[in-house]
């Protein structure tokens, strides 16, 4: 299993406040993503990372920051929860290496999860 | 236009029995990935299966397959001799371009498995 770790596990916050969720890992993959998962959208990419503060917005980077100061962490902040950000979020790593063959991106690896409920 | 594509209602299948999961994918560019995950009701993402573009046989790993057909573009999962801890969701997923590392995810088939 890659070693990818997301702290907390679970969340009660209340809106309005702010809430940074942290994602660890041990591999050294270039890449790090933040996704949401919600009933009915599969999963939707928020932000991404393809170096030390090297960051993008991914499909639903509203309402979201995020901040990579060392490989292995990758932090997202809701600066001012609100109850549509209630969610289960997943943090993951890729490698990607750039190969004269088509097949160059590897799969993605997955943290266990953040639930976040927003009252 | 949705990029992935995956409508099929909850799956049962008997055990010991073959599943197949659909997928249907749409893009313009001629590198891409198609990646299934497992997602049991524990919670944790499992990567199972990657089939690239320029492939010329379809993918295998253990009791998966994945079935492709590019003409169609569809990237049905095939799992083979059921068991019961298969019950789960399974996504579909596809990147797009080869400096592209982002993935789309369809919003995933559940699949129950019945003794």
């Amino acid at each position: 299993d890659a070693g990818i770790t997301q702290s907390p596990r679970h969340k009660v916050t209340e809106t309005g406040t702010p809430v940074t969720l942290r994602c660890h890992q041990t591999e050294n993959h270039r890449y790090m993503y933040w996704y949401r998962q919600d009933p009915g959208h599969g999963l939707r990419l928020i932000h991404y990372s393809y170096g030390v503060k090297d960051t993008d917005k991914g499909e639903v980077s509203d309402g979201y920051s995020v901040s990579r100061s060392k490989t292995e962490d990758f932090l997202l902040t809701l600066e001012s929860a609100t109850s549509s950000q209630t969610s289960v979020y997943f943090c993951a790593i890729s490698e990607s290496v750039v190969l004269d063959t088509p097949r160059d991106l590897l799969e993605q690896y997955f943290g266990p999860g953040t639930r976040l409920t927003v009252t | 236009a949705q990029k992935i594509t995956q409508t099929q209602p909850g799956m049962f299948v008997q055990e010991k029995e073959a599943v197949t999961l659909d997928c249907t994918y749409d893009t313009s560019d001629p590198s891409y990935g198609l990646f299934w995950y497992k997602q049991p009701s524990s919670g944790e993402m499992i990567f199972l299966i990657y089939q690239g573009s320029y492939d010329q046989q379809n993918a295998t790993e253990g009791r998966y397959s994945l079935n492709f057909q590019k003409a169609r573009k569809s990237a049905n999962l095939v799992i083979s001799a059921s068991q019961l801890g298969d019950s789960a969701m399974y996504f579909c997923a596809m990147r797009e371009g080869r400096a592209n590392s982002k993935l789309t995810f369809g919003k995933g088939i559940t699949l129950s498995v019945r003794p």
